[in-house]
């Protein structure tokens, strides 16, 4: 099955900088990625996706790039702000239909720090 | 409001006593599904859901049980719960249909402790 690694596990920017987080996967098959949020004591929430026929994507602050040859995946925000710190899961899947299966990353605490 | 609800948020129990945790959601989703969070592991699947009358396994799914007896709710039910499963865990669902087919709507958590 699917395998998600996402790196790091925890980072730490000052408000204005940029964040980077990295993910890979195994299944060359996979073409959804959704990027999640979770703000403290709630649930996670989807901020962006992308699919394997697009390279980039970009909504305001923040984008996502995909490298289907490396099986690879990023998160880039920029211009930080103190309510950007939250966890940040990274996932992957065949689809988006009745059977696909969303495989998630370990998670990336992000801290803005004023 | 589009939501999904679980309850109860928190419980401490005891290793043996039986609970289930409700979800609920007003979307009218096909699909459900129950994950687990736990340090440095991230979100893993316990059971899912992708009509009524339909479950399957995850990755997770030893010491739990599902239904789906109508559309709208998921409960997720420890027989015998013990120690390993104190997690905090997550409800979520998601439509078939439509151009947001992949975007998966999370309740608020449900913080388990088993004694």
């Amino acid at each position: 099955g699917e395998n998600v690694e996402q790196h790091p596990s925890t980072l730490s920017v000052q408000e204005g900088d940029s964040a980077v987080i990295k993910c890979t996967y195994s299944d060359s098959a996979s073409n959804y990625f959704p990027w999640y949020k979770q703000e403290l004591g709630k649930g996670p929430q989807l901020i962006i996706d992308i699919r394997s026929n697009v390279g980039e994507k970009k909504d305001q602050r923040i984008a996502v790039t995909l490298n289907k040859t490396a099986k690879h995946f990023s998160l880039h925000i920029t211009e930080t702000q103190p309510e950007d710190s939250a966890v940040y899961f990274c996932a992957a899947s065949l689809g988006t239909g009745t059977a696909s299966k969303l495989t998630f990353g370990t998670g990336t605490r992000l801290q803005v720090t004023l | 409001e589009a939501q999904v609800t679980q309850n109860p948020r928190y419980l401490i129990t005891v290793t043996g006593k039986k609970l289930t945790v409700t979800c609920s959601q007003n979307m009218n989703h096909e699909y459900m599904s129950w994950y687990r969070q736990d340090p440095g592991l991230g979100l893993r699947q316990i059971y899912y859901s992708m009509n009524v009358e339909v479950t399957d396994k995850g990755d997770v799914p030893e010491g739990y049980k599902v239904s789906r007896k109508e559309k709208r709710n998921f409960p997720l039910i420890l027989e015998s719960p013990s120690p390993n499963q104190t997690s905090l865990y997550f409800c979520a669902s998601r439509t078939h249909r439509g151009p947001n087919t992949g975007e998966l709507f999370f309740g608020e958590g449900s913080r388990l402790t088993v004694l």
